[in-house]
């Protein structure tokens, strides 16, 4: 079956540090990838989204590129703020059009 | 803005009640999802629904049933609530398109407490 397999937490980080949080996967065929993040006391939002091979999404300074040689889709961002502090999980859907979830990175950005 | 709304957000209950957890959704979306998040953050889903009258059960057993009656009505129900039930629950909601590229629209979730 699928599979979804992030770094784990907490990450601590002093705000304008650099941000990478890992991810890879399994699963057959060819699946779209995704990373949602989770602010304190709300539901999960879509973050970004790629759909093929090298696609890069992006959204509010961060980035990941689909990269199906090395089954991975890392999320990195330049220079975090405190109001980046969240759980983010990576996804991945598939032709069932069911998705799978890693198991969330708590990020803590302090001033 | 939210467009799927959960309620109650918070709910403290004794063991052996009934409770239903509701949730809307404004976007015509066919799909939807409800997920237990436990506390180490990771999701579980444990019912799903393609559209009215359609419910599946999901990965992780759950003594919870589901009823989709209508498409933006989506309510989960705990006959009898254990200690075991404390959890907060997720319910999101996606376009069922022939891609999958369609993302989940998630609510604030209703964080459940089981005395």
């Amino acid at each position: 079956g699928n599979s979804v397999t992030q770094m784990e937490g907490p990450v601590t980080l002093s705000e304008e540090a650099f941000l990478t949080i890992n991810c890879t996967y399994t699963a057959t065929g060819y699946p779209s990838l995704f990373w949602y993040v989770q602010y304190p006391g709300e539901g999960l939002q879509l973050l970004l989204k790629a759909t093929k091979a090298d696609d890069k999404g992006s959204n509010k300074g961060f980035e990941a590129t689909y990269r199906k040689e090395t089954t991975s889709f890392h999320l990195e961002k330049g220079s975090v703020q405190v109001s980046d502090s969240a759980v983010y999980f990576c996804a991945l859907s598939d032709s069932a059009r069911q998705l799978t979830f890693g198991s969330g990175t708590q990020l803590t950005v302090l001033p | 803005e939210a467009d799927i709304y959960q309620t109650p957000r918070y709910l403290v209950i004794g063991t052996g009640k009934k409770i239903t957890l509701e949730c809307s959704q404004t976007m015509g979306h066919d799909k939807m999802y409800w997920y237990q998040q436990d506390p180490g953050m990771e999701l579980h889903l444990i019912h799903y629904s393609y559209g009215v009258n359609s419910t599946e059960k999901g990965d992780l057993s759950s003594e919870s049933t589901v009823s989709r009656i209508r498409t933006e009505h989506f309510p989960l129900t705990l006959e009898s609530a254990r200690p075991s039930h404390t959890s907060q629950y997720l319910c999101a909601s996606s376009e069922y398109s022939g891609n999958y590229n369609s993302p989940l629209h998630f609510g604030n979730g209703t964080r459940l407490t089981v005395t």
